[in-house]
């Protein structure tokens, strides 16, 4: 089976610009989450989908940051405007329904840079 | 609230030497615990899990003991390798909240020849 694919692997932009990161779940998993690495400090959770809805945003850091998940199947996340401290690495991860506590299938991220 | 605590890095070691990468959590309840590891150009894997106390998770050589009493779940490994090099991070679920994650800052450990 395919695993959790995002794109791009890489995405340099510069401050205000507009960037927007692709997930694409394993098939048939309707968990869907992103998560945040930022220089090199803890992985922190963005926000929760189940199908196409949020169950948790709490980890949003601010307006700027917007997440897509029409259809309940592949997932956006867009960032207008970018700032300085939005560079990290963004990870999808997702897992099928009902799991509770079982591990997350994780993406490879996607590393943004914001010059 | 809930967080994970791990030592940081990096970790230099030669080949064959002995790894312990310390993680100590503060939950509610006694969730899973998870050790997750990030080969250089990969995606996070997940290397083992506990799922309550005093087990123990053991995967490609490494251990971790789900520690109550200490609050711990150090990872361990006898004899490292050079593709033993990654970042390892200590995890774990808050409490109720279903496959969200907590996760500590991550230890990057480097294995020379």
């Amino acid at each position: 089976e395919a695993g959790v694919t995002q794109f791009p692997s890489h995405s340099v932009i510069e401050k205000g610009q507009t960037v927007t990161l692709r997930c694409d779940p394993i098939s048939g998993h309707d968990n869907l989450y992103w998560y945040r690495r930022v220089m090199g400090k803890e992985i922190k959770f963005l926000l929760h989908f189940v199908k196409e809805s949020k169950q948790d945003e709490s980890g949003m850091p601010n307006n700027r940051f917007l997440a897509e998940r029409t259809g309940g199947t592949y997932s956006t996340l867009k960032v207008q405007p970018a700032e300085l401290e939005d560079s990290g690495v963004y990870f999808c991860a997702s897992s099928s329904l009902g799991q509770g506590n079982s591990p997350l299938h994780f993406g490879n991220g996607t590393r943004l840079t914001v010059t | 609230g809930d967080s994970v605590t791990q030592m940081e890095g990096p970790v230099t070691l030669s080949e064959e030497a002995f790894l312990t990468i310390n993680c100590t959590y503060t939950a509610t309840g006694y969730p899973s615990l998870f050790w997750y590891v990030q080969y250089p150009g990969e995606g996070l894997q997940l290397l083992l899990k506990a799922t309550k106390a005093d087990d123990k998770g053991s995967n490609k050589g490494f251990e971790a003991t789900y520690r109550k009493e200490t609050t711990s779940f150090h990872l361990e490994k006898g004899s490292v390798q050079v593709s033993d090099s990654a970042v390892y991070f200590c995890a774990l679920p808050p409490y109720n909240q279903g496959g969200k994650l907590i996760f500590g800052q991550g230890t990057e450990l480097s294995v020379k020849p």
